[in-house]
């Protein structure tokens, strides 16, 4: 399984737009790139995914460069209620690899 | 109904019971999970179920033995458990063992004393 990295933590105000690094330099052909989102005492929310290039939905977009080493969550204009942790997960999708949590980045959104 | 339904909520046990965590989910989901959550650590996969057919152990001691009796249940049975076990117990499920969203119930909070 492709090894993940991440900040531990990072700051932001309300209203700006957050970015989440994750690192995965061996990531594989057949590997996606997943993000979750965790609030204390809750699971895991899905957020996004992908495979190569640019993702958008409702709530975030994911960037991805060409040799997929790594990837960007972008968060847009983040509230108080965004304050969470952010798991980035790469696998291939089958029988749970896709399953298997990186160390993941505390964000915190301050007033 | 896209909720993964988690029995109990909290749950404290002494190190000689027997108990039962119970997951449930009505989403026709044929895939399902344990993992095991520490304090501000990520969440640790323990068990996949595929099809009712228990794919993925990840060298999870036999103290925790896990149970898929249908497609929408996955039970968790503890047996003989350390203080050490006490964590946050999480069951998700997917549509498929190839599918990528999980969908993550609220978590057992589990005490052993």
């Amino acid at each position: 399984l492709a090894k993940t990295t991440q900040p531990i933590s990072m700051d932001s105000y309300e209203g700006q737009e957050v970015n989440i690094t994750c690192s995965h330099n061996n990531i594989a052909t057949n590997d996606y790139i997943t993000w979750y989102q965790q609030f204390p005492s809750q699971g895991p929310r899905f957020i996004i995914q992908g495979y190569k290039t640019k993702v958008t939905n409702e709530v975030a977009s994911l960037f991805i460069p060409a040799d997929r080493k790594s990837s960007t969550l972008s968060l847009p204009r983040v509230s108080l209620s965004d304050t969470a942790v952010y798991y980035c997960l790469v696998g291939d999708n089958n029988y749970g690899q896709n399953f298997v949590f990186g160390p993941g980045t505390r964000l915190s959104v301050l007033p | 109904d896209t909720e993964v339904t988690q029995t109990p909520k909290h749950l404290v046990m002494g190190m000689t019971n027997k108990k039962s965590l119970k997951c449930e989910q009505h989403m026709g989901h044929r895939a399902m999970y344990w993992y095991k959550q520490k304090a501000k650590k990520p969440p640790e996969l323990m068990f996949v179920y595929s099809y009712e057919k228990l794919s993925i152990n990840e060298s999870v001691p036999s103290r925790f033995s896990p149970e898929c009796p249908n497609s929408s249940l996955l039970n968790l049975h503890l047996h003989a458990l350390q203080p050490e076990d006490s964590a946050l117990y999480l069951c998700a499920s997917s549509q498929g063992p190839g599918n990528t969203e999980a969908f993550f119930g609220q978590g057992t909070r589990l005490t052993v004393v």
